[in-house]
């Protein structure tokens, strides 16, 4: 799997929006950009993933870049909940294990905190 | 819509001894995953199951092991327990369709101290 690149840590103010950006210059044309995060004491929660496109759900916003080489996830008013650490993660869908894609390989990924 | 659950949520063992951790899948999913989880650092990928074989596996050693049921369910054994094994066990479910894994749900994990 490609290599993602993450600042280790990011302080946002609550009801602020939060871009975490994300590098990925080495990924493959059947790599999608998956992010999850880990709330404390928590097992890693699915937010967001996208191929080429620009991606929004209830969560958050993912903002890819035209080459692909980066991308952006926005979170547009964050809350004392959205503390927490953000993995970005390429998942190549060509990895058929046996008809099964491959695992999500983790970073360190960025602590994110939030002030009231 | 029942979530990951993953049993005991925390757990002792001696240098040397076995464990046994367990995990019930999300309701409809087939694929399950173990990841270990040292303190500060992210999850790394111990071995996925997919109608009840091993699917994958990472760098971890044979006596690390598993199984899943018909149900889905699954266990992750550990034998010959050493004092790095101590983090926490997160176990992943998924629904395989058509050769591709939807997105990921984790349950809590169990904390392994080994003393």
């Amino acid at each position: 799997d490609a290599k993602t690149t993450q600042p280790n840590s990011m302080e946002s103010n609550e009801e602020e929006p939060v871009h975490l950006p994300c590098n990925h210059s080495t990924i493959s044309g059947t790599d999608y950009i998956h992010w999850y995060r880990q709330l404390p004491s928590q097992g890693p929660e699915y937010v967001i993933h996208g191929l080429t496109s620009n991606v929004n759900n209830r969560m958050a916003s993912l903002a890819i870049a035209e080459d692909r080489k980066s991308s952006t996830l926005i979170l547009h008013r964050a809350t004392l909940r959205d503390a927490a650490v953000y993995y970005c993660i390429l998942r190549d869908v060509g990895m058929n294990y046996g008809g099964s894609q491959g695992n999500l390989i983790f970073g360190k990924g960025t602590k994110l905190s939030v002030k009231p | 819509e029942t979530g990951v659950t993953q049993s005991p949520t925390h757990l002792i063992k001696t240098r040397g001894q076995q464990v046994t951790l367990r995990c019930s899948s999300q309701s409809g999913h087939n694929t399950v995953s173990w990841y270990q989880q040292a303190l500060g650092q992210g999850p790394q990928f111990i071995f996925q199951y997919y109608r009840e074989e091993e699917n994958g596996r990472g760098n971890f050693p044979p006596r690390f092991s598993g199984l899943q049921f018909p149900n889905y369910s699954s266990e992750l054994n550990v034998n010959a327990l050493e004092l790095d094994d101590s983090a926490l066990y997160l176990c992943a479910s998924s629904r395989n369709r058509e050769g591709v894994n939807t997105e990921a749900f984790f349950g809590q994990g169990t904390r392994l101290t080994v003393v």
